[in-house]
């Protein structure tokens, strides 16, 4: 069966300080990746997602970026956070698929983020 | 954990009642719909998806309707429990491989 991991689960960082979110999916094979941020009380903001390794896509321009090293790697990080960027990031995936129909997104436990 | 939904809007329901949450989708193109549950300080999880090409679609004590002509979308929760307690998403897609889009969500308080 599939499995997510994200970590760390929870991260305390002052300002101007750099970030590195991890996400792996275990159990598939080409999956699409995203990156989610959920601020309290609002709903899922789509940052990034991938549909291949090195292949990302940036929904929102800010000064948070995502790699994808490996097929079911994704990275989110950032060079200088700001105190707009606490937040609970999720990670999620979804099959690819030939025919290009959809397919349901599958979420991580999420890490929440707390920037000082 | 981290606390989600804490402006979102509410919906409280007697244990053992039924519990319909409402979802209007603004892209007339979009063909998948999915509804998501999220408990405090976790990621949401996949519930029930349903296609346009149907309008109901049943699971274990839940079920989507979905009404294309005024973009409308909702779950029921058949004799709603307390660990239905949540927030709730729906979510929606116009086309293959591209990212859903969330609604806003509905928190659900189940009285017990």
């Amino acid at each position: 069966s599939q499995t997510i991991h994200q970590w760390p689960a929870t991260l305390v960082q002052p300002v101007g300080s750099p970030l590195s979110l991890e996400c792996t999916v275990e159990g598939t094979s080409n999956p699409n990746l995203y990156w989610y941020r959920q601020a309290a009380g609002r709903g899922l903001q789509l940052l990034f997602y991938s549909v291949g390794i090195g292949q990302i896509s940036s929904e929102v321009p800010q000064n948070l970026s995502a790699s994808r090293p490996q097929d079911r790697q994704f990275i989110l990080s950032s060079k200088k956070l700001l105190l707009s960027d606490s937040g609970f990031y999720l990670c999620a995936w979804s099959s690819w698929t030939p025919s290009g129909s959809n397919s349901p997104l599958h979420f991580g436990n999420g890490t929440r983020l707390t920037v000082t | 954990g981290e606390s989600v939904g804490l402006h979102l809007p509410t919906l409280s329901v007697q244990e053992g009642d039924n519990s319909i949450i409402n979802c209007a989708y603004s892209n007339s193109a979009s063909d998948y719909f999915i509804w998501y549950k999220q408990e405090s300080g976790k990621g949401p999880q996949f519930i029930i998806d349903i296609r346009s090409n149907m309008d109901k679609r049943q699971g274990q004590r839940v079920t989507v309707l979905l009404n294309k002509t005024v973009k409308h979308l909702s779950l029921q929760i058949a004799a709603t429990q307390p660990g239905d307690s949540a927030v709730y998403f729906c979510a929606e897609v116009s086309s293959g491989n591209t990212p859903l889009v969330f609604g806003k969500g509905t928190r659900l308080s189940v009285i017990a």
